[in-house]
């Protein structure tokens, strides 16, 4: 089956430094990948749609400033959380879709939980 | 916009029990796709069944059936015979079947087995 590795697992880190975390498509190209965050006992809250090779879509009221999504290969999307602060601790969980049509369901990673001192 | 409802916050059952999970959504679409996600403790999202919205048959997946009702907007999965390893997250999910769409999660339904 389609798998999503998603890196790191967990972080945790001083206030104001920035984050980064991959999520790779290790046996499918994917089209399109999404970045969602998850607060606890809550449902996942889509931030942004990325498509390779342009610019990400960001959901009402996602900072995009704040959260840097890039795209840049088939199997590759990142998403960096600028400044971090406390407020940005939160489960952060990333999916991967081949091709654009609904026919395809999305494949999730095992998700980051990243946790700003 | 869509929206996704489960009214069911926790349910548990008894192990090799049957148990229903219920879902409504709202919806102006007509072709569209309906999901049901599993979230154990691990937090990995897994997907548990999948119904197209034209397709009358409602899916299957060993022990995990649907109960689409269309008319009603209502999405309900039966998970049969459930085992140790359903305890988890259950979340219903809507897609619409039209270009780069983005699935909408319901609340979620705890459920746990217990042995």
């Amino acid at each position: 089956g389609a798998v999503v590795s998603q890196h790191p697992s967990r972080v945790i880190c001083k206030s104001g430094t920035s984050v980064k975390i991959e999520c790779r498509s290790l046996d499918f190209q994917a089209t399109t990948m999404f970045w969602y965050r998850q607060f606890p006992k809550q449902s996942l809250m889509l931030m942004a749609t990325s498509n390779e090779g342009s610019k990400a879509t960001y959901e009402q009221g996602v900072e995009k400033d704040k959260f840097l999504i890039n795209h840049a290969s088939l199997t590759l999307s990142t998403l960096t959380v600028t400044s971090a602060h406390p407020e940005d601790s939160s489960f952060y969980i990333c999916s991967a879709r081949e091709g654009r049509t609904g026919s395809q369901p999305q494949h999730f990673g095992d998700g980051t939980r990243l946790s700003i001192l | 916009a869509q929206t996704v409802t489960q009214s069911q916050p926790e349910m548990s059952v008894q192990e090799a029990e049957t148990v229903t999970l219920s879902c409504t959504y709202d919806t102006s679409e007509s072709n569209y796709y309906l999901f049901w996600y599993k979230q154990p403790p691990s937090r990995q999202m897994i997907l548990v069944i999948r119904q197209e919205a034209y397709k009358q048959q409602n899916a299957t997946e060993n022990r995990f059936s649907v109960n689409f009702q269309k008319a009603a907007k209502s999405f309900s999965l039966k998970i049969s015979d459930s085992q140790l390893g359903d305890t988890a997250m259950y979340f219903c999910a809507f897609m619409r079947n039209f270009g780069n769409e983005k699935l909408t999660f319901g609340t979620g339904t705890r459920l746990t087995i217990i042995p």
